[in-house]
């Protein structure tokens, strides 16, 4: 089956601190992949997606490169804010599966001043 | 001006009681979907409609059904509610799926259901 797992949280940085956020995925065929973030009491937002195999993804500093021949798609930023403190989703949809977003567990980042 | 919209965002209710919670989409999309996210913030597909058609009906219990009346709306009611149907529900919606395009959701703000 389809799944999505995500490295355990949280995750505490400084600000200006390097990121990385490991997801990895099992899936038949050729998923879409995302990365959603959730900030405190918010509903999630769209952070980028990739689509195929060595596509990256990028916003706001953010970025993840769908890797097939690892199956990951791990997210990275140069130097966090604290405005990043969030929840972070790794998530896919595979095709034929009804458009369902399968996701990963969330981890949660937290950044200090 | 808000692009999917849900009430009440709380919602604090006895066991057994009946409760419904709306979502509206102002994007023109023709799929909407509701996740149910719990307390360890694990996010997990109910149910789905595509124009106003049901497409994903996740193992959920019967006491949960949602009505799409048209392709902006698509409401979640729950009866006889119980202790672990506490959670954050949250509404989406995206362009009409197909089977070759993965389409971006856009989601709601939840709705925290409190049940005691």
């Amino acid at each position: 089956g389809n799944s999505v797992t995500q490295m355990e949280g949280p995750v505490t940085l400084s600000e200006e601190a390097f990121l990385t956020i490991n997801c990895t995925y099992t899936a038949t065929g050729y998923p879409s992949l995302f990365w959603y973030v959730q900030y405190p009491g918010e509903g999630l937002q769209l952070l980028l997606k990739a689509t195929k195999a060595d596509d990256k993804g990028s916003n706001k500093g953010f970025e993840a490169t769908y890797r097939k021949e690892t199956t990951s798609f791990h997210l990275e930023k140069g130097s966090v804010q604290v405005s990043d403190s969030a929840v972070y989703f790794c998530a896919l949809i595979n095709y034929g599966n009804t458009g369902k977003l399968i996701f990963g567990q969330g981890t949660t980042l937290q950044v200090k001043p | 001006d808000t692009a999917v919209s849900q009430t009440p965002k709380y919602l604090v209710t006895q066991m057994g009681n009946d409760k419904s919670i709306k979502c509206e989409q102002n994007l023109g999309h023709d799929t909407m979907y509701w996740y149910k996210q719990d307390s360890k913030k694990f996010l997990k597909i109910m149910f789905s409609y595509n124009n106003k058609e049901l497409i994903i009906n996740e193992t959920v219990p019967n006491r949960f059904s949602p009505k799409s009346p048209d392709k902006a709306h698509l409401n979640l009611h729950i009866n006889s509610l119980e202790l672990g149907d506490s959670a954050v529900y949250f509404c989406a919606s995206s362009q009409r799926w197909d089977s070759g395009t993965a389409y971006e959701q856009y989601f709601g703000p939840g709705t925290r259901l409190t049940v005691t």
